[in-house]
């Protein structure tokens, strides 16, 4: 049972376009969420968090939407650069659960020249 | 500083050998925990130290894989008679403990190869 879903295994972008990556969850008791990136080779590397008592945060090219009600959270990237391709990751915590995170399958943005 | 380290990056073993994975974490880190990553998927917690506290083992797939932390800082992964489902990508990441919600900081992995 997943309980943090990526739906979109892979997303191709033109540089300078929005990218727009998505993942839902399911477990009510998450209230704080997290984007990593992958390199090939490499370890996920944190990106962009959110706490469930806010809707968006924004880190200059990214920013995190986070629709409660829908169990729905979003990663905007713009403009989009090739240097952000990589896989995505979403990942999930529910307080007081020792800070296991739970993650999504990934999604491969590839961002063309 | 250093980041986390895993050795080794690669390893291919026989069906039925016992392996070690090793993860030196980020000085001064008191937490620390394994995920997994098979292919296709996301990452699978496996288990997570934390100090002195008992680890917790909900995460580990079956009773031949087994993790230890000595002093507080290096952990070893260790899979006894590995089967070709045990291959994946074996990640090692640390974090300290400020409050709730500082990030993870992984390793770059070992890939595990069971022929």
């Amino acid at each position: 049972d997943q309980q943090v879903k990526q739906n979109s295994p892979s997303l191709s972008v033109q540089e300078g376009r929005i990218s727009i990556l998505n993942c839902d969850y399911t477990n009510s008791m998450f209230d704080y969420f997290l984007w990593y990136k992958k390199y090939p080779a490499e370890g996920p590397t944190f990106l962009i968090s959110i706490s469930s008592i806010k809707d968006k945060n924004e880190d200059g090219r990214f920013t995190v939407f986070l629709n409660k009600s829908a169990k729905h959270l979003s990663l905007h990237i713009v403009p989009s650069q090739p240097g952000d391709s990589a896989v995505y990751f979403c990942a999930a915590l529910a307080s007081g659960s020792a800070r296991q995170l739970t993650f999504g399958s990934g999604t491969q943005l590839t961002v063309l020249p | 500083g250093a980041g986390v380290s895993q050795s080794p990056s690669n390893k291919v073993t026989e069906k039925g050998k016992d392996v070690e994975l090793r993860c030196d974490p980020i000085s001064g880190h008191t937490a620390l925990y394994w995920y997994r990553q098979s292919l296709g998927q996301g990452l699978e917690f496996l288990i997570y130290f934390q100090g002195n506290s008992a680890p917790d083992k909900s995460g580990l797939p079956s009773d031949r894989f087994s993790a230890e932390r000595t002093g507080g800082s290096v952990s070893t992964l260790t899979i006894q008679r590995t089967q070709q489902e045990d291959s994946a990508v074996y990640l090692c990441a640390s974090t300290f403990l400020r409050g709730d919600n500082s990030p993870l900081h992984f390793g770059n992995g070992t890939r595990l190869t069971v022929t």
